[in-house]
C-alpha cells in the first residue's frame, strides 16, 4: 500500500509570494491533516479536511488556507508569504476516526527567503 | 499548562540499557495516546498506539499508560544507536477532535 505523498519535497519563496502544497493520501484514507513543524514550535496542528470539507482549524492566520477533492487529495495553500512561514510543511492521513493514529508523508520543506 | 508536555531531553542512554521517556498531558477525558519517532530530516512514524490503562508491548517498545495520573510513557529495551531520534507523544483532545503533540524528547543512544 502505498504511503502518504507530498509534494513537492523543498520550495525556496521569496517575501510576499503564495505557494501551493499537494498531499494525496493512503488510499482509503479519508482524513487529511496538516502540521507545520519549526524547531522553536515542534509540530503545530494547521487544520484537518474530511469528505472534502474543513473539520478543524488550528490557531494559524487566514493565509493559510486548504482544501480536499473529491479523491481525498488535498492542497495547502499559504499567501503574502513571511519570513517565519519557513518551516517543514507535514501532511498526514487516517481513515477519519478519532482512535486511529496520522501516517505522515515526507514533508515539504518551504524556505522563504 | 501545555496540552501535552515532554522532557526535551537529550536523554542518553548507554547501548543496551533501557531508555525510560515520558509524556503528561492536560485533558482528564483523553482516549486516544500515540508514540512516534523522528530522525533528524525525516517525518514522523508511528511506533505505538495505546487507548487502555496498562502496559502494551510490541516488540522492543513498551507504551503505559495511566489516565488517573495522565500520563504516557514509553519503554525501548536493549537500545540501540539507530534507536537515537526525537520520540514524540500525541494525545487525541477529545473536545476538538485534534491530535496535539508534545515538542519531542531527543534520545541519544551511546556506544
Amino acid at each position: 500500500k502505498a504511503g502518504v505523498t507530498q509534494t513537492p519535497r523543498y520550495l525556496i519563496k521569496t517575501r510576499g509570494q503564495q505557494v501551493t502544497l499537494s498531499c494525496s493520501p493512503i488510499s482509503g484514507h479519508r482524513s487529511v491533516s496538516w502540521y507545520q513543524q519549526t524547531p522553536g514550535q515542534g509540530l503545530q496542528f494547521l487544520f484537518e479536511y474530511f469528505s472534502e470539507t474543513q473539520r478543524n482549524k488550528g490557531n494559524f492566520p487566514g493565509r493559510f488556507s486548504g482544501r480536499q477533492f473529491s479523491n481525498s487529495r488535498s492542497e495547502m495553500n499559504v499567501s503574502t508569504l513571511e519570513l517565519g512561514d519557513s518551516a517543514l510543511y507535514l501532511c498526514a492521513s487516517s481513515p477519519g476516526d478519532s482512535h486511529s493514529p496520522l501516517h505522515f508523508g515526507n514533508g515539504t520543506r518551504l524556505t522563504v527567503t | 499548562q501545555k496540552e501535552v508536555e515532554q522532557n526535551s531531553g537529550p536523554l542518553s542512554v548507554p547501548e543496551g540499557a533501557i531508555a525510560s521517556l515520558n509524556c503528561t498531558y492536560s485533558d482528564r477525558v483523553s482516549q486516544s495516546f500515540f508514540w512516534y519517532r523522528q530522525y533528524s530530516g525525516k517525518s514522523p512514524e508511528l511506533i505505538m498506539s495505546i487507548y487502555s490503562n496498562g502496559d502494551k508491548e510490541d516488540g522492543r517498545f513498551t507504551a503505559q499508560l495511566n489516565k488517573a495520573s495522565q500520563y504516557v510513557s514509553l519503554l525501548i529495551r536493549d537500545s540501540q544507536p539507530s534507536d537515537s531520534a526525537t520520540y514524540l507523544c500525541a494525545v487525541n483532545k477529545v473536545d476538538t477532535d485534534k491530535l496535539i503533540f508534545g515538542t519531542g524528547t531527543r534520545l541519544q543512544v551511546f556506544p
